[in-house]
């Protein structure tokens, strides 16, 4: 059973930057996995941040950004906002299935 | 913008069946793969299911396969979830999502149905 791995939680100040990281069981994740990022806050339906690794949706603000890096996929979120205290998931493509991240809580202290 | 309404949810004892549909609208359905999501109380996001824009192709995660089957009806703009030998740890709130384009996935989302299995 494959498991994707991401940090509990995160806690960064208001203007600062925080990485999120996503990890695979199977190895490296590659650009061949997809790399999705999404975001939920709480009580609401899950809103679609980046997708291909390092594209953005429309309405995804710039501050937001994918990469891979070190055998992982990125979330770098930069200038960081109140608003953007929230839960984030990481969503992998295996060849057919998708398995999504654990999640990881970021809090905006 | 998408709009995706999902129905069907409910209480039902372990071992019964059930099946949840997403009504979509403001987008042309059948050219887009969708997926189910859930998310059980408290808990993160499991991916359940994706079934291709025709339908042609479908795939499961191993917690649900042999028990859960997607299916669309693009005549009908509805893509459904038919659950079936239902355990207590399928309870969860159910979302559609659809995919912005091949290998894009749920870009788009309802706001989900909550099923509950228990006795």
């Amino acid at each position: 059973q494959t498991v994707v791995t991401q940090e509990a939680s995160l806690t960064v100040s208001p203007g600062g930057t925080v990485t999120l990281t996503c990890a695979s069981s199977t190895g490296a994740v590659t650009s061949g996995h997809y790399p999705n990022w999404f975001q939920q806050k709480p009580g609401q339906a899950p809103s679609a941040l980046t997708y291909s690794t390092s594209s953005r949706h429309s309405w995804t603000p710039a501050r937001f950004s994918g990469s891979l890096l070190g055998g992982k996929a990125v979330l770098t979120l930069s200038d960081v906002q109140p608003e953007d205290e929230a839960e984030y998931y990481c969503l992998l493509y295996y060849g057919g299935p998708w398995v999504f991240g654990g999640g990881t809580k970021v809090t905006v202290l | 913008q998408a709009q995706l309404v999902e129905s069907g949810g409910g209480v039902v004892q372990p071992g019964g069946s059930l099946r949840l549909s997403c009504a979509a609208s403001r987008f042309t359905f059948s050219g887009y793969g969708m997926h189910w999501v859930r998310q059980a109380p408290g808990k993160g996001l499991e991916w359940v299911a994706f079934i291709r824009y025709d339908g042609s192709n479908k795939y499961y995660a191993d917690s649900v396969k042999g028990r859960f089957t997607i299916t669309r009806d693009n005549s009908k703009n509805t893509l459904y979830l038919q659950m079936s030998s239902l355990r207590a740890e399928d309870t969860a709130v159910y979302y559609c999502a659809k995919d912005a384009l091949v290998l894009v996935p749920a870009a788009e989302w309802g706001q989900g149905t909550l099923v509950t299995v228990s006795s």
